[in-house]
């Protein structure tokens, strides 16, 4: 009983380097987001995708990159990582509703940018 | 612009000492309004939706309530186990699903 599954868990970066985050989900779910929480700013949404193929922006999607090539995974990517970018990173996945509030989120990704 | 404040930041109680936790929201529409619990190191887990100003809904020592211009959680002499954060979040009518999120209340219970 997985849900979402995010990889890595943990990561250093240096200034400038790339890297790309994985989430998973196996229940079947169309909608996948990307947010990033940071202390007393709360849960803030980078990218989401409707469904395979597709993506768009949410508020914060400066410096970073999405795909979603299968329905099952969503990637998120930094091109050149920046210490503004050090965060924990959350995906979550949904089903298509009415008023769609229920996200399941994974354990999250920590990132360091040094 | 909408937002979403959440009050108190940071709530300490004894095991058994009932409280309360505001969520207050600006918004120019309201389609739902939800309630989250995140654990240390953990990714936020769903509690609850609130659709309109009157509704209440209840899990264990949880209950949410939601007026015109705020929702409060009431925890219920609470235990060591409720200790976490609580997230509460609203969908604006502009948007299918993308959640406005407050900063949250970190609670923690002692003995």
């Amino acid at each position: 009983n997985a849900g979402v599954t995010q990889t890595p868990k943990f990561r250093v970066l240096k200034t400038g380097q790339s890297m790309t985050l994985l989430c998973a989900q196996d229940m079947n779910h169309e909608y996948m987001y990307w947010y990033r929480q940071d202390p007393g700013m709360g849960l803030r949404l980078i990218h989401y995708s409707v469904g395979e193929g597709t993506t768009a922006k949410g508020e914060v999607p400066d410096g970073y990159n999405v795909s979603r090539l299968k329905k099952q995974n969503f990637l998120l990517g930094l091109e050149s990582a920046a210490p503004s970018q050090t965060s924990v990173y959350f995906c979550a996945s949904s089903s298509p509703g009415e008023v769609t509030g229920e996200l399941f989120f994974g354990e999250g990704s920590r990132l360091t940018v040094l | 612009e909408d937002q979403v404040t959440q009050s108190p930041e940071a709530l300490r109680l004894q095991e058994g000492e009932s409280s309360s936790l505001n969520c207050s929201y600006t918004v120019s529409g309201l389609r739902g309004l939800f309630w989250y619990r995140q654990d240390p190191g953990k990714g936020p887990e769903f509690l609850f939706t609130l659709y309109s100003a009157g509704e209440e809904k209840e899990k264990e020592r949880l209950k949410a309530t939601l007026t015109k211009k705020e929702s409060f959680l009431h925890i219920t002499a609470p235990k060591p186990e409720d200790s976490a954060t609580y997230l509460c979040a609203h969908l604006p009518t502009d948007s299918w699903g993308k959640l406005q999120f407050g900063a949250g209340t970190q609670v923690v219970v002692t003995p």
